[in-house]
């Protein structure tokens, strides 16, 4: 089973900060990786597939980059809706989901 | 595209429910469907998947046989039969849609059927 680890899980931010968020798997994943925000009693929503491809309707803020075991997830100016917990998921060899990292308010 | 679950409860460990998950707004029989978990305090935890026509079938390790994942192209639905249900089963459990582009990831999730194991 492919191991998906998210760091930090949790962040303390303001509004206009840049956030970045680490997603290491425990083999290579390749390029096939997402990232979903989620907030509480709503379901997840997908920001960003292979990587580094925004989902249609994403705000610009949100980027995605790495392959192969190491990936990043940048906000580049927290704005108020972006309070919310955000996974990782692989999907080269089935699915795992990372632990999840939970953005506050600071 | 809606998803919608249902058949959430409250059930006592050993027990069975079946979870069902109604689509619409999109061709049901052309997209792999998937089910997701959050347990209270955890992650999201892939369970099952199911193909199109049902040829491929895919549990997450963690359940032992104890899930089964079933669909009805005619209805346009999909289903996830759990037996011999655990306290640590307790999560909301999510439908979602394989992507639209043919990839593996998630790009639709209905809004989730609680489900409760306790005693």
């Amino acid at each position: 089973d492919i191991q998906m680890t998210q760091s930090p899980s949790t962040l303390s931010a303001s509004v206009g900060d840049r956030v970045t968020i680490t997603c290491r798997a425990s083999q290579s994943v390749s390029t096939w990786l997402a990232w979903y925000q989620q907030k509480p009693g709503k379901a997840p929503n997908l920001l960003i597939y292979k990587a580094s491809t925004l989902e249609s309707g994403v705000p610009s803020r949100f980027s995605g980059s790495g392959s192969g075991t190491e990936f990043t997830l940048t906000i580049s100016s927290l704005q108020p809706d972006d309070f919310a917990t955000y996974y990782c998921q692989q999907y080269n060899n089935y699915w795992t989901f990372g632990q999840g990292t939970k953005v506050e308010i600071k | 595209v809606q998803l919608v679950e249902s058949g959430g409860g409250l059930v006592k460990p050993g027990g069975s429910l079946r979870l069902s998950c109604a689509a619409s707004g999109f061709t049901f029989s052309t997209y792999s469907m998937n089910w997701v978990r959050l347990a209270p305090g955890k992650g999201l935890e892939w369970v099952s998947s199911i193909s199109s026509s049902s040829n491929y079938i895919y549990y997450a390790d963690s359940l032992k046989g104890r899930f089964t994942i079933s669909r009805d192209n005619a209805k346009n639905s999909l289903f996830l039969q759990m037996n011999s249900l655990r306290v640590e089963d307790t999560a909301i459990y999510y439908c979602a849609r394989d992507s639209r582009r043919g990839t593996r990831e998630f790009d639709s999730w209905g809004q989730g059927t609680p489900v409760t194991v306790s005693s």
